[in-house]
């Protein structure tokens, strides 16, 4: 799997876009790009996937540059409820096999 | 539909014991993967089992080992237990084809004495 570098933490205040950076430089033609979410002691959360095309779906929307070395996702209106560590991964595993890095912390504020 | 279980949620053992985890999967999902988080080494992959099968293995001592049932619940066990292997074990299951989309359980916390 490609690595993906994200940032440790981020602050958003409620009822704004939360927009999470992931840097994948060296991301290989068919690696997806994947988002999780951690909130405290639970299982990870499938958030969304895509290989090219920007994605969107009920929880949030993934862009991805045109050149694939980094991606957005964007949550529109974030509640305090979105406080989780969020996961960025490149993943291209014939079985299921993710890698996690150090995530980015996002603490939604009031 | 129902989701991920894991049994036991919480677990107490003490060095040098062994312990089994269980993991149900999502009805109809036949590959089923196992993590281990820890806050120094964060989320790290154990192993998947496919149709009865190791398909894959993560960096971890033989002490760690797996199998899977052919109603594709899944179970790993952790011998010579080592205060090191306090963590939240994790399983997730999914289809088991390329690419798929992988859920998670709540997780069995484990503490070592």
């Amino acid at each position: 799997d490609a690595k993906t570098t994200q940032p440790t933490s981020m602050d958003c205040a409620e009822g704004r876009a939360a927009n999470l950076p992931c840097n994948h430089s060296t991301i290989s033609g068919n690696e997806y790009v994947y988002w999780y979410r951690q909130i405290h002691s639970q299982g990870p959360q499938y958030i969304i996937h895509g290989l090219k095309n920007n994605e969107t779906n009920e929880m949030a929307s993934l862009i991805i540059t045109e050149d694939r070395k980094s991606s957005t996702l964007i949550l529109p209106h974030a509640t305090l409820r979105d406080t989780a560590v969020y996961y960025c991964i490149a993943n291209n595993n014939a079985g299921n096999m993710l890698t996690f890095g150090g995530g980015t912390r996002l603490m939604v504020k009031p | 539909k129902a989701g991920v279980t894991q049994t036991p949620r919480y677990l107490i053992k003490t060095r040098g014991q062994q312990v089994t985890l269980s993991c149900s999967p999502i009805s109809g999902h036949r590959s089923v993967s196992w993590y281990q988080q820890t806050p120094g080494q964060g989320l790290q992959f154990l192993f998947e089992y496919f149709s009865e099968t190791q398909r894959n293995k993560g960096n971890f001592p033989g002490r760690f080992s797996g199998r899977q049932f052919s109603n594709s619940r899944s179970e790993m066990n952790v011998s010579t237990l080592e205060l090191g292997d306090s963590a939240l074990y994790l399983c997730a299951s999914s289809l088991g084809t390329n690419q798929e989309t992988q859920y998670f359980g709540p997780g069995t916390r484990l503490l070592v004495l």
